[in-house]
C-alpha cells in the first residue's frame, strides 16, 4: 500500500496476556519508529529502527516491551504480561533515513 | 535533550476567525520543528516542518508557522478557520545529534484540541 499500515486496528486483551502489534512501513523507508499515545502521557517515543537495528530503545517503559524488525521492513512490537497501564494507542511511523515521518493509523490496545 | 510546550490544551474559535496555536521548544542543538494534525481515530498527518531554511513555513490546508529563535517559538496560524480544521494539533521537535542515537526521534508537545464554532 501507499502508506504505513498497522494491525490490528483494535486489540482487547486480558491482564497478563501477551500481545503483538504489527507495523508495515512504506516500502523503501529505512527508518521505523514506535510511539505510544495515552491520555495521561501524551505521545511518547518508544523505539527507533534503522534497518533491522534498534540504536535507540530508550523509550521502552519496561522489559515487558520488546520490538523487532525483519528484512528492513515489517516490525512487531510485543508486550508481555500486559497491564492495565499499557492501554493506549500504539503508533508506528516510517521515514527515508531521518526525514519526514509518516504515521500509520495506530493500534488501540485495551487491557481489561 | 529536547522538549516542547504547547500553551493551551484547548482552543476555540469561530469559523472564519484567526487560528493561533502556540508552541515553544527547548533544544540543545539547532532544531527541526514540526506541526502534525490528528483527526479522530486517525494517525498523525504532517502539516508543515521547519528545517533551518526559511523561518516562515507554509504548510497544507492554509496553515503556516514562523520560527523565532529569540523566542524559541514555532506558533501555528491560519488566517481563517474552517469547520474541517477541528482536530488535535501537535508540535514536535526532532533533535539532530550528529552521530547520536536519538537522531530522528520526535519529542511531542501535549497537543492542542481546536474547536471551530459555526
Amino acid at each position: 500500500g501507499a502508506g504505513v499500515s498497522q494491525s490490528p486496528s483494535n486489540k482487547v486483551t486480558e491482564k497478563g496476556k501477551d500481545v503483538e502489534l504489527r507495523c508495515d512501513p512504506i516500502s523503501g523507508h529505512t527508518a521505523l519508529y514506535w510511539y505510544r499515545q495515552s491520555l495521561g502521557q501524551g505521545l511518547e517515543f518508544l523505539i527507533y529502527f534503522q534497518g533491522n537495528s534498534a540504536p535507540d530503545k530508550s523509550g521502552l517503559p519496561s522489559d515487558r516491551f520488546s520490538a523487532e524488525r525483519t528484512g528492513g521492513s515489517v516490525s512487531t512490537l510485543t508486550i508481555q504480561r500486559t497491564q492495565q497501564e499499557d492501554s493506549a494507542v500504539y503508533l508506528c511511523a516510517s521515514s527515508l533515513a531521518t526525514n519526514e515521518q509518516f504515521f500509520g493509523p495506530g493500534t488501540r490496545l485495551t487491557v481489561l | 535533550a529536547q522538549s516542547v510546550t504547547q500553551l493551551g490544551s484547548h482552543v476555540s474559535v469561530s469559523e472564519g476567525a484567526l487560528v493561533l496555536l502556540r508552541c515553544n521548544y527547548s533544544s540543545s542543538v539547532p532544531p527541526y520543528l514540526f506541526w502534525y494534525v490528528q483527526y479522530p481515530n486517525q494517525g498523525l498527518q504532517l502539516l508543515l516542518k521547519y528545517t533551518s531554511a526559511a523561518t516562515l513555513v507554509k504548510g497544507i490546508n492554509g496553515f503556516e508557522a514562523e520560527f523565532k529563535k529569540s523566542e524559541t517559538s514555532f506558533h501555528l496560524t491560519k488566517p481563517s478557520a474552517h469547520m474541517s480544521d477541528a482536530a488535535e494539533y501537535f508540535c514536535a521537535v526532532r533533535g539532530d545529534n550528529a552521530g547520536g542515537t536519538s537522531y530522528g526521534k520526535l519529542t511531542f508537545g501535549q497537543g492542542t484540541i481546536l474547536t471551530v464554532h459555526p
